[in-house]
């Protein structure tokens, strides 16, 4: 597709339960990056990737959250043991280069809500 | 650390009425500054930007002026339409090697016909 996609676009789970976040994103583009947004609240980044290596993680909230990249393609944003603290909105975005002035395209989101 | 603080909304204007969203900025260095928009059941995107003082960025008639002096970089539109409703982001990426961005609360503008 022409845009940068991601699924589910919502999800519902149980307090404990894992949960894997997943974003598609445009084709040919290096810098991936996940966000979180809960409500009422800006968005808070939580890792960048530079290809399938992550050279910041200092965004990610606690052990149990995770994120892998596959090549220059998908990420996966594994959130473990979820508590309702996790829910939010998490935003996926990518870039054609990771420095500063490069456009970042957001995909539409995935609503997480943990019961 | 990096923050942006922009004026909570939700913001109410009528049509053609003038719009100013305040966003102001903590950062060391030289960060590049953004605004972002997101309309109902759309993903975030880039309405407009500006990378150094004084610098202005411009989009779909709305301006904002980078004031390193005052730290600011407030949204303006001289005319706006019930299209623009949405929600308004401001945000900053650090001047380090790559472009982590931070991101203000958002503030909802409604415009009514």
């Amino acid at each position: 597709g022409a845009g940068v996609s991601q699924s589910p676009s919502n999800k519902v789970t149980e307090k404990g339960k894992d949960v894997e976040l997943r974003c598609d994103p445009i084709s040919g583009h290096t810098a991936l990056y996940w966000y979180r947004q809960r409500l009422g609240q800006g968005l808070e980044f939580l890792i960048y990737f530079q290809g399938n290596s992550a050279p910041d993680k200092s965004g990610l909230p606690s052990d149990r959250f995770s994120a892998e990249r596959t090549g220059e393609s998908v990420s996966t944003l594994t959130i473990q043991r979820t508590q309702q603290e996790d829910s939010a909105v998490y935003l996926c975005a990518s870039s054609g280069r990771g420095r500063v002035g490069y456009e970042q395209y957001f995909g539409p989101g995935t609503r997480l809500t943990v019961t | 650390g990096d923050s942006v603080t922009q004026m909570e909304g939700p913001v109410t204007l009528s049509e053609e009425a003038f719009l100013t969203i305040n966003c102001t900025y903590t950062a060391t260095g030289y960060p590049s500054l953004f605004w972002y928009v997101q309309y109902p059941g759309e993903g975030l995107q880039l309405l407009l930007k500006a990378t150094k003082a004084d610098d202005k960025g411009s989009n779909k008639g709305f301006e904002a002026t980078y004031r390193k002096e005052t730290t600011s970089f407030h949204l303006e539109k001289g005319s706006v339409q019930v299209s623009d409703s949405a929600v308004y982001f401001c945000a900053l990426s650090s001047s380090g090697g790559y472009q982590k961005v931070t991101f203000g609360i958002g503030t909802k503008l409604q415009v009514i016909p």
